[in-house]
């Protein structure tokens, strides 16, 4: 299983974007690379997911380093609604694979 | 579509007691979850299921049960409560294995 590192927390504006990163060094090359989020006393949501190329959706972008060890979820103009703990899984057979981290908490001043 | 539904959202049981939480799913998803959340942590997987009559345990399935005798139904049951039971459990479903999950609100249970 891919271990992963993520901040423990990120703090950023409202209205300007947000990087966060992840980091995956021993990801296989078969496995993509998830992100979901947890708002405050909700369960989790699915954000994006990208296995080699920059994937976009109406959430987010996932930029992922040419070597997969690496990648960032871009906020491209965050709110208050996205404050939450964003975690970021590498995975790739099965969902019941995949191990969830602690994540990071986004934290977004008014 | 009501998506993913679970019940209760609250229960507080003594330890030694019985209960049953409740899943169900209108998305007729075949790939149904449970997993528990303590704080400051992610998810750990407890069982799950590929489909109806369909079940396989998961990270920390000690203390729990599940049966899958419909497609919509996914209930976990906690035969005798203990302590460590304590946290907040989210259901979640699947349309593929590998397809995005879809949660419910989550369960907080008390254990006292």
């Amino acid at each position: 299983d891919a271990k992963t590192t993520q901040p423990n927390s990120m703090e950023s504006n409202e209205e300007e974007p947000v990087h966060l990163p992840c980091n995956h060094s021993t990801i296989s090359g078969t496995d993509y690379i998830h992100w979901y989020r947890q708002l405050p006393s909700q369960g989790p949501e699915y954000v994006i997911h990208g296995l080699t190329s920059n994937v976009n959706n109406r959430m987010a972008s996932l930029a992922i380093a040419e070597d997969r060890k690496s990648s960032t979820l871009i906020l491209h103009r965050a709110t208050l609604r996205d404050a939450a703990v964003y975690y970021c899984i590498p995975g790739g057979d099965s969902n019941y694979q995949l191990i969830w981290g602690a994540g990071t908490k986004l934290i977004i001043k008014p | 579509n009501a998506g993913v539904t679970q019940t209760p959202k609250f229960q507080v049981l003594k330890t030694g007691q019985s209960m049953t939480l409740q899943c169900a799913q209108d998305m007729n998803h075949e790939y149904m979850s449970w997993y528990r959340q303590d704080p400051g942590m992610g998810l750990r997987l407890i069982h799950y299921s590929v489909g109806a009559g369909i079940t396989d345990q998961g990270e920390v399935p000690n203390g729990y049960n599940v049966s899958r005798s419909t497609t919509e139904d996914f209930p976990l049951r906690l035969l005798s409560a203990a302590p460590s039971q304590t946290s907040v459990y989210f259901c979640a479903s699947s349309l593929y294995n590998t397809g995005e999950l879809f949660f419910g609100e989550g369960s907080r249970l008390t254990v006292l």
